[in-house]
């Protein structure tokens, strides 16, 4: 069955080190997203992608990194610059259709604990 | 740019009883709309979506929501709760004017059913 799987679904780093959250889609999906969810703050954009070898900021991409090599894989990096990363880490793709007309599908989650 | 407001960050109700999750968003512009269940610890599954059409979308576990264009909003109902429905609940619009951009969330809405 075609959909996106996130890796791991829980991680736990010590504060200062960079880690790498994973996202593969087999849905042949052109865009693909990420997303961090707080308690209470509903879901916040980090970045996304439209094609291949381009990608954009969200709105709270400070701290992060992204690649998008290939069109199945979307890997983001949570770096020491981020102040704040313990949070539920979130996926998506959809078909880059104008409106988005089938919505996104999402993963199951990464929680990051950073001690 | 869009927002959506989702005016209640909790909703209590028996099980058996009805209940409205309320939606609202900020444009009359043509839109599409979605609604997402989200389970603790998993990423989100679509519930609905209203593209065009009958105002009365029909979705999966027996809810429904209804496209209102004047009040600008997309309100989601059940006739009947489980306590299996209760989840957090996230409404979001696609603005068709604004190219190709991203879905635009609700913070979410709690639902939380008793016995």
């Amino acid at each position: 069955d075609g959909g996106i799987t996130q890796s791991p679904k829980y991680l736990f780093r010590k504060e200062g080190q960079n880690v790498t959250l994973s996202c593969e889609q087999n849905l042949n999906h052109d865009a693909m997203y990420w997303y961090r969810q707080d308690p209470g703050q509903g879901l916040r954009l980090i970045y996304y992608s439209q094609i291949v070898n381009d990608f954009q900021k969200g709105d709270i991409a400070e701290g992060y990194s992204v690649s998008r090599e290939k069109k199945e894989s979307f890997p983001l990096t949570v770096t020491s610059a981020q102040k704040n990363p313990t949070a539920f880490y979130l996926c998506a793709s959809s078909i880059a259709l104008q409106g988005f007309p089938h919505g996104y599908t999402f993963g199951s989650g990464t929680r990051l604990t950073v001690v | 740019a869009q927002s959506v407001t989702q005016l209640d960050s909790q909703v209590p109700v028996f099980e058996e009883a009805p209940v409205e999750l309320r939606c609202n968003y900020s444009s009359s512009v043509s839109v599409y709309l979605f609604w997402y269940v989200q389970y603790p610890n998993q990423g989100l599954q679509l519930l609905l979506k209203y593209l065009s059409g009958s105002t009365l979308v029909k979705g999966i576990n027996g809810f429904e929501a209804e496209f209102n264009k004047s009040q600008t909003s997309f309100h989601l109902r059940k006739p009947s709760v489980h306590i299996s429905d209760t989840a957090e609940y996230f409404c979001a619009v696609s603005d068709l004017n604004s190219g190709y951009s991203t879905l635009t969330f609700g913070k979410g809405t709690m639902l939380l059913v008793s016995p």
